[in-house]
């Protein structure tokens, strides 16, 4: 099953730093989500993405974060000037939406940032 | 927005013991409710999931039940093994453009003890 792929796995940033964290959804699937883990709580939704549009972003911080899912390539959440509150496990679904049916989404293994 | 509750937030069971744990939703536009199950340092695990035309659905040990009036949904899993130990979060959807929209539960820390 090749699954989700998210990398880096682990990424240590300075504060004022930019994060990049990228996503490749599984074969076939152009419906992408990325959402937040802080340590010991649920995940929480921040932005759908489909092939070139944002769909829904509101979960996104309205500040420093922004996320694409270009034409080729993987999706990109990306955090500008990063702080200490960021830490975080940053997780990417995906999905199989097609005109007649919605698909269960799929998770990647994550990306632990951490600021220092 | 919706709003997911689950409960309990641990619990510790004897191996071949049953386990249950219980979600309540806010938002009755709700249609999907899956279930995930997430091991130390990994994504979370899709386990079973539910849309709300149905009321039960059970995959071997794994059974979930829903009920639409009362806005919740539980998970049940049998004769737990010490592989069962793990973070289960429970989740809603309400679907329509996409299922992969979900607010997720708190979380269940289950240790299945040997």
């Amino acid at each position: 099953n090749a699954g989700v792929m998210q990398n880096p796995r682990h990424l240590v940033r300075r504060r004022g730093q930019e994060a990049r964290l990228r996503c490749s959804p599984m074969k076939g699937h152009s419906h992408v989500y990325w959402y937040r883990q802080l340590p010991e709580e649920g995940l929480k939704f921040m932005v759908y993405l489909q092939k070139e549009n944002i769909i829904d972003e509101s979960g996104m911080p309205k500040e420093r974060f922004s996320a694409e899912f270009p034409k080729e390539g993987p999706s990109i959440l990306r955090i500008q000037q990063v702080v200490r509150g960021d830490s975080a496990a940053y997780f990417c679904a995906s999905s199989l939406n097609t005109d007649r049916m919605n698909t269960e989404a799929f998770f990647g293994q994550g990306t632990r940032l951490t600021v220092v | 927005g919706e709003n997911v509750e689950q409960h309990p937030s641990t619990l510790s069971v004897q191996e071949g013991d049953s386990a249950v744990i219980k979600c309540t939703y806010s938002d009755s536009a709700s249609n999907y409710f899956p279930w995930y199950k997430q091991e130390l340092g990994k994504g979370p695990q899709l386990i079973i999931d539910i849309r709300s035309n149905v009321g039960e659905k059970k995959d071997q040990r794994i059974a979930v039940t829903l009920n639409k009036t009362a806005k919740h949904f539980s998970l049940h899993i049998t004769e737990t093994q010490p592989e069962d130990s793990a973070v289960y979060f429970c989740a809603a959807s309400i679907g329509g453009t996409s299922y992969g929209k979900l607010t997720f539960g708190q979380g269940t820390i289950l240790t299945v003890h040997p």
